[in-house]
């Protein structure tokens, strides 16, 4: 299987700040690359797929960047509503895998 | 609005099983994948398997093959998702998501079931 890790596993931060998440894949994936957003008591949410495409109605401030092996989520001002759980998932392999998550905590 | 409903919490015991639904809304089910993903308590997210509705065909994870099966009803665009030899650690959320992709199998999760909360405990 295609193992997954994202870092940091957390992260403490600012309104108005720019974040960014990193995920390696342990083999390449090419695009085959997505974000999702969970906050607690709720399902995922899909943010960004194959590694730079913005799903409908995510805020701009969200974007993704990467292929092969490396891959970033950017948050490039933080709002107090992004305050949450961010996964990657590759979708190269049918036998799909997550990263382990990364929270984003308010410092 | 394309939408995925799931049934309600279950509490199960040890050695039993237990069938969740996702009951599909607002686009063809036979057009795209259901995959299934679980998280227990505190933890990330553990892809489960994929069914094509229109085919049945499927794919599960490594570690559920053998005590997962996943069906479907198309006549009420309902997908089902059984565990079987329920231990302590298949405590845990079950969420069905509609897999978007040009392939079998492949794509991004989009949207997401509720969840369903399956408890075992004797």
């Amino acid at each position: 299987d295609i193992q997954m890790t994202q870092s940091p596993s957390s992260l403490s931060a600012s309104v108005g700040d720019r974040v960014t998440i990193t995920c390696r894949a342990s083999q390449s994936i090419s695009s085959y690359l997505n974000w999702y957003q969970q906050k607690p008591g709720k399902a995922p949410k899909l943010l960004i797929y194959a590694a730079s495409s913005l799903q409908s109605g995510v805020p701009s401030r969200f974007s993704g960047s990467g292929s092969g092996t490396d891959f970033t989520l950017t948050i490039s001002s933080l709002q107090p509503e992004d305050f949450a759980t961010y996964y990657c998932q590759q979708s190269y392999s049918t036998l799909h895998t997550f990263g382990q998550g990364t929270k984003l905590e308010i410092k | 609005q394309v939408q995925l409903v799931q049934s309600g919490a279950e509490v199960k015991k040890p050695g039993a099983s237990v069938k969740v639904s996702c009951k599909a809304s607002g686009y063809t089910f036979t057009s795209y994948d259901i995959n299934w993903v679980r998280q227990a308590t505190g933890q990330g997210l553990e892809w489960m398997g994929w069914m094509n509705p229109n085919s049945g065909n499927t794919g599960y994870a490594q570690k559920f093959q053998g005590r997962v099966t996943m069906t479907r009803n198309t006549s009420i665009s309902t997908a089902y998702m059984e565990l079987s030899s329920l231990r302590s650690e298949d405590t845990a959320v079950y969420y069905c998501a509609r897999g978007t992709g040009d392939y079998e199998g492949g794509g991004w999760f989009d949207p997401w079931g509720q969840g369903t909360l399956v408890t075992v405990s004797s």
